[in-house]
């Protein structure tokens, strides 16, 4: 089976402009978690999304978003990028929503550059 | 809300030693806890999870915990290090029952010196 895949791996935008990050859970997984990865904040929590519905979201400007496709592919959007946003993106999925006994199962992640 | 603390960003054992990572937690109620791997460039990998029962949990490449209760911990250990398990360690928390975000440590990097 498929693991979790994420498009593109590697990204490199300038200050101001929007990126849109792509990830496909592995097949049969509803869940679809996003996490930031930055050496001085850790993993920080981004979203969840689960059929479609947004049912947890972290403490992040209304700058990020994402969404969730009826094949639980889900996409995160990023406006008026600033420096601070360069990161590891990293995407997640389960059967279920996260907080249940069901494991977590992450991509290789986006590498999100900011210049 | 949940939390967890990782002590020691940085710990360094000689291969054969006992690998310790240390995990303390806060949660309002029974959590559930996780520990990742995560090699260079690379996403996290699952080594074992705490939801119920047996307090002490084994997981892969030989890594095992224990969730204490009474010291709110869920250290990470190994009885014999491998220069393959040099990598970033993370300790999650989420809290049991509904929809909960999943909460992570800063992260361990563990050193093997051969």
């Amino acid at each position: 089976k498929a693991g979790v895949t994420q498009t593109p791996r590697y990204l490199i935008k300038t200050r101001g402009q929007q990126v849109t990050l792509s990830c496909s859970p592995i097949s049969g997984h509803r869940s679809v978690s996003w996490y930031q990865q930055t050496p001085g904040q850790g993993l920080q929590f981004l979203f969840e999304y689960f059929s479609e519905t947004q049912r947890n979201k972290g403490n992040f400007p209304g700058r990020f978003s994402g969404r969730q496709f009826s094949n639980s592919r889900s996409e995160m959007n990023v406006s008026t990028l600033e420096l601070g946003d360069s990161a590891l993106y990293l995407c997640a999925s389960s059967l279920f929503a996260s907080g249940n006994t069901d494991t977590q199962y992450f991509g290789p992640g986006t590498r999100l550059t900011v210049l | 809300a949940q939390s967890v603390t990782q002590l020691g960003s940085h710990v360094s054992v000689s291969e054969g030693a006992l690998v310790l990572l240390r995990c303390n937690y806060s949660s309002s109620v029974p959590p559930y806890l996780f520990w990742y791997v995560q090699y260079p460039n690379q996403g996290l990998q699952l080594l074992l999870k705490y939801t119920t029962g047996a307090t002490l949990v084994k997981g892969i490449n030989g890594f095992e915990a224990e969730f204490k209760k009474s010291e709110t911990s869920f250290h990470l250990t190994k009885p014999s290090a491998h220069m393959s398990d040099a990598a970033e360690y993370f300790c999650a928390v989420s809290l049991s029952g509904g929809y909960q975000k999943v909460t992570f440590g800063i992260g361990t990097k563990l050193q093997v010196i051969p």
